[in-house]
């Protein structure tokens, strides 16, 4: 199956920083979603964005399709930006809608 | 904003006993799932509903859970005899279509099994 993996696994910033997490991937995708894990544990959509560049205020992500991997940008971050960020896909080759999750990247910010 | 729920939060029960987690899709949805995070771990896939027929499942899923979607709303996993590594947080999804599509998470259902 469809290998994802997630870099860093931690992070730690000082507020005001920015940063760059990295998911890639090792087969084609159709879908790839950027998901934001509070620390009550709900996971918040922030990118679907299987291929190009969008952006959400100071955060912004780009997949590159061809290249197999995706990259969330935050800038200016703020301690509410703590939490888990996982990137998941969706195989080329599924028909079902099955999502496959990488290990996430844990993020503190320090004030 | 059209969003998915989930019923109950949190839920506590006791090694053996049955477990129904519900979920209210988006309306316009036509694919519902169900997923799984252990403590500390990475959300894991547990099945697919469509057509009221399960289109893939995982080999966690196995017999002691189920699938329902009882009515046009609510979407329903049930765990027949919970054993304590069943505790977890599980989240219900939705989308449009299978493929090419954004998938909405509600916000999950922590259970503990003691």
């Amino acid at each position: 199956g469809i290998q994802v993996e997630q870099s860093p696994p931690d992070l730690i910033l000082q507020e005001g920083a920015n940063s760059t997490l990295r998911c890639n991937f090792s087969d084609s995708v159709n879908n790839l979603q950027w998901f934001h894990q509070n620390p009550w544990g709900q996971l918040i959509n922030l990118f679907y964005i299987p291929s190009g560049t969008k952006q959400n205020g100071r955060l912004s992500a780009t997949t590159v399709a061809t290249e197999r991997y995706s990259l969330l940008y935050i800038s200016s971050s703020q301690t509410t930006d703590s939490g888990v960020y996982f990137c998941a896909v969706l195989h080329g080759s599924s028909n079902t809608g099955k999502l496959i999750f990488g290990q996430g990247t844990t993020l503190q910010v320090k004030p | 904003e059209p969003e998915v729920t989930q019923t109950p939060s949190h839920q506590v029960t006791q090694m053996g006993q049955e477990v129904i987690l519900r979920c209210v899709p988006i309306s316009n949805h036509l694919y519902f799932y169900w997923y799984r995070q252990i403590l500390g771990q990475k959300v894991e896939f547990l099945v697919s509903f469509y057509n009221n027929e399960i289109s893939e499942k995982s080999e966690i899923f196995d017999d002691q859970f189920s699938v329902e979607r009882p009515d046009g709303s609510n979407f329903t996993l049930k765990i027949r005899s919970t054993k304590l590594e069943d505790s977890a947080m599980y989240f219900c999804a939705s989308s449009v279509e299978d493929r090419v599509t954004e998938a909405f998470f509600g916000q999950g259902t922590r259970l503990t099994v003691v």
